[in-house]
């Protein structure tokens, strides 16, 4: 069974702080993916990022960084210097290895990022 | 670039009605998956297949079916509709190979209401 968890329901910050976005999985797969998924109120579901499970080292993308640690099960999100569009529904999810395989979202963390 | 097609965006039916959902994937995408988003939910697996064969199939009721043609595209059909099923439905598409090997797309979806 998989399980993802992001204990952070709402957050809620001022523009230009730096906000970090937690994600802790369970999985008994070897080999596995992670993603993040971005859904603003517009209601579509945008991919950010997906790390495959061997490849430990962290990314950066603009504004966006993602520490993943295999040893503690996290995923984790940063964004820097955050805007107001970056108010979302923002989504960690996982899947096994295998093509067509389903992904299983953790339950959102809704990000408020005001002027 | 292109993206995934659904149809109709928006959908109203009558309890005990019938619908069908289309799925239009990305130009070369083999699988494709389908989604149900309730309200303030996180996106909940239905089904997927690859090459018109189901790959994964998750807690999708017997009232729905789904299929993939020769030319990728897919339908989701749902009969006996109830007041529970009024959601979001997302379609992703995916390719089993690449640099972005097995990485889900979604569509805008197709928001149901069921009256």
């Amino acid at each position: 069974a998989q399980k993802v968890t992001q204990a952070q329901t709402e957050i809620s910050v001022v523009e230009k702080e730096d906000v970090t976005l937690d994600c802790v999985y369970e999985t008994r797969d070897t080999t596995y993916y992670l993603f993040w998924y971005k859904q603003p109120p517009s209601g579509e579901l945008v991919f950010l990022i997906r790390r495959n499970s061997f490849d430990e080292q962290n990314e950066i993308s603009g504004r966006y960084s993602w520490n993943f640690q295999k040893s503690t099960s996290s995923f984790n999100f940063t964004i820097t210097a955050s805007q107001v569009v970056d108010s979302a529904v923002y989504f960690c999810a996982l899947s096994p290895e295998t093509s067509g395989s389903r992904l299983t979202f953790g339950e959102g963390t809704q990000l408020t990022v005001n002027p | 670039a292109a993206g995934v097609i659904q149809s109709p965006r928006h959908l109203i039916k009558e309890k005990r009605e019938t619908a069908t959902l289309k799925c239009y994937p990305i130009p070369r995408h083999d699988t494709v998956y389908w989604y149900q988003q309730g309200p303030g939910q996180d996106p909940q697996f239905l089904i997927s297949f690859y090459e018109k064969m189901q790959s994964d199939k998750g807690s999708i009721p017997d009232r729905f079916s789904a299929q993939q043609f020769s030319d990728y595209h897919s339908e989701l059909n749902m009969s006996s509709l109830e007041l529970g099923d009024s959601a979001l439905y997302f379609c992703a598409s995916s390719l089993r190979g690449g640099a972005h090997k097995d990485t889900q797309y979604f569509g805008p979806g197709t928001r149901l209401t069921v009256l």
